[in-house]
C-alpha cells in the first residue's frame, strides 16, 4: 500500500514568488492534515480537511496561504506571495474517517500517517 | 491550550544501552498519544500509538507507557543500535476525549547511538 506522498521534495523560491505544494494521501483516507516545521521550532498544525471540506483551518498563519482539496483526493497548499518566514518543512498527513477502527493496516483509532515533507526555502 | 514537552532535547549513548525518552503534556484529557521517529531529511514514521485506556504498548524493542493522571509518557528503547539514531517526537490530539483532529507536537529528542 502506498503511503502519503508529497511533491516537490524541495523548493527554492525568491520572496514574492508563488509556490504550490501537493499532497496525495493514503487511498481511502478522508482526513488530510497539513503541518509545518520552521527552523528550531516544533511541528505545528496548519489545516485539516475531511474529504473536500475544511474541518479546521485555525493554524493557517495568514491569507497568503490557500489550501484546497478538490474532489476529496489530493490537496494543494499555495503560498502567494511567499515571505522569508515561510521557509520550513511542510508535512502532510492522512488518517481514516473519525470513529473508524479498521484493521485494514492503514491505521486504527485515527492514527495519522505522514508524508516525507516538502522543504521550502524562500530567499 | 495543550503544550507538549520532551526531555531531554538531545541524547548520545553507546550502542547496546537501554534508554528512556520522556514526553509530558499539560492537559491530561487526551484520547491517545502517538510516538514518531524522524530521520534527517525524511518524513515522520509512526512508531506507536497508545490509547488512554492502555498503560503500555510494545513494538519490537520499543515500549511506550502512558500515565494520563500525571501527564506523562515514556518511550523505552531496549538494546539501542546505531540505526536508532533519529529524532523522536511525541504528539497528542486535542484534549476532550477525541482521537480526531490536529496533533500537538513536542520539540523532539535527538538521539545519537554511537558504535
Amino acid at each position: 500500500e502506498a503511503g502519503v506522498t508529497q511533491f516537490p521534495s524541495h523548493s527554492v523560491i525568491e520572496k514574492g514568488q508563488t509556490v504550490t505544494l501537493r499532497c496525495d494521501p493514503i487511498s481511502g483516507h478522508d482526513n488530510l492534515y497539513w503541518y509545518r516545521r520552521v527552523m528550531g521550532k516544533e511541528i505545528k498544525f496548519l489545516l485539516h480537511f475531511v474529504k473536500e471540506s475544511k474541518q479546521d483551518e485555525s493554524g493557517m498563519p495568514n491569507n497568503r496561504f490557500l489550501a484546497e482539496r478538490t474532489g476529496g483526493t489530493y490537496s494543494t497548499l499555495k503560498v502567494q506571495p511567499a515571505e522569508l518566514e515561510d521557509s520550513g518543512v511542510y508535512f502532510c498527513a492522512s488518517s481514516q474517517v473519525k470513529g473508524s477502527r479498521g484493521t485494514s493496516g492503514s491505521g486504527t483509532y485515527n492514527e495519522q500517517f505522514f508524508g516525507p515533507g516538502t522543504r521550502l526555502t524562500v530567499l | 491550550k495543550q503544550e507538549v514537552t520532551q526531555i531531554p532535547a538531545a541524547l548520545s549513548v553507546p550502542e547496546g544501552e537501554n534508554l528512556v525518552l520522556n514526553c509530558s503534556f499539560t492537559d491530561s484529557a487526551i484520547y491517545n498519544l502517538q510516538w514518531f521517529r524522524q530521520d534527517p531529511g525524511k518524513g515522520l514514521t509512526s512508531l506507536l500509538l497508545i490509547q488512554s485506556s492502555q498503560r503500555e504498548q510494545t513494538s519490537g524493542r520499543l515500549n511506550a507507557s502512558l500515565d494520563k493522571s500525571s501527564g506523562r509518557s515514556t518511550l523505552y528503547i531496549a538494546a539501542s543500535q546505531p540505526g536508532d539514531s533519529a529524532t523522536y517526537l511525541c504528539a497528542v490530539p486535542p484534549p476532550g476525549g477525541t482521537s480526531y483532529g490536529k496533533l500537538t507536537f513536542g520539540q523532539g529528542t535527538i538521539l545519537t547511538v554511537h558504535p
